[in-house]
């Protein structure tokens, strides 16, 4: 079963505009983290941000924030003032705390394209 | 400067052939793993390791083997390419221990089967 689900394949914003992309997941394991990942049309995967299970706050890096509504299971990025540099691929992924491996489960993925 | 690399950014090989990717971690990492990267399905683990010599299946680990014999590399063997082997390839590491960890990327290779 599809543990992360990302359900916007594409979207466009315009510049200086935020956007907000969704995210939720499934585990029962009350111990995971959220992470969420860029991708340029490059290829390298940036790290973002992260979100802990038990985290009161919701996490901010910059132009990025995370709105985590637990009792949801949704962790939607919100990235304010987008940059036409903003334009990629965005992933949401999870790492449950009984996995002792470290393994992250990744969504499909949300293309964002900026325009001026 | 934190370092994952991949031996290739682009390869082409025909179906058939013994097809080898190679990551290297500058990070002494415990963990490194291996994903395929296709349209629509986003990231899916290959094999990981968390250990030298030491590899546990992923979620699609047919037609796929690895190796790590040193701790800092860990090679994807395609035994005999296919064509929907073509896919992008992904190795990322992480050190074992901290929860909150994100897993470090290389750059990735694209490959092409033919």
């Amino acid at each position: 079963a599809q543990k992360i689900t990302q359900t916007q394949p594409g979207m466009f914003v315009q510049e200086k505009e935020a956007v907000t992309l969704d995210c939720t997941y499934d585990t029962s394991d009350p111990s995971y983290g959220l992470f969420w990942y860029k991708q340029p049309s490059s290829g390298e995967m940036i790290f973002l941000i992260y979100q802990g299970s038990y985290d009161q706050q919701n996490a901010t890096e910059g132009r990025y924030s995370l709105n985590f509504q637990k009792a949801r299971k949704s962790a939607n990025l919100v990235i304010s003032a987008s940059q036409l540099g903003d334009s990629a691929m965005y992933f949401c992924a999870m790492r449950e705390g009984r996995d002792s491996w470290g393994k992250f489960q990744f969504g499909a993925g949300t293309q964002v394209v900026v325009t001026p | 400067d934190v370092k994952v690399t991949q031996s290739s950014r682009y390869l082409v090989k025909r179906t058939g052939e013994k097809v080898f990717l190679e990551c290297v971690q500058d990070m002494d990492h415990e963990n490194m793993f291996w994903y395929r990267q296709d349209p629509g399905l986003g990231l899916r683990l290959i094999y990981f390791s968390y250990d030298v010599k030491m590899k546990e299946k992923g979620d699609i680990p047919e037609g796929y083997s690895v190796s790590r014999e040193k701790k800092e590399r860990f090679s994807l063997i395609l035994e005999s390419a296919s064509t929907n082997q073509t896919s992008m390839y992904l190795c990322a590491s992480s050190p074992r221990d901290t929860f909150y960890n994100e897993q470090f990327f290389g750059p990735g290779t694209r490959l092409t089967v033919l």
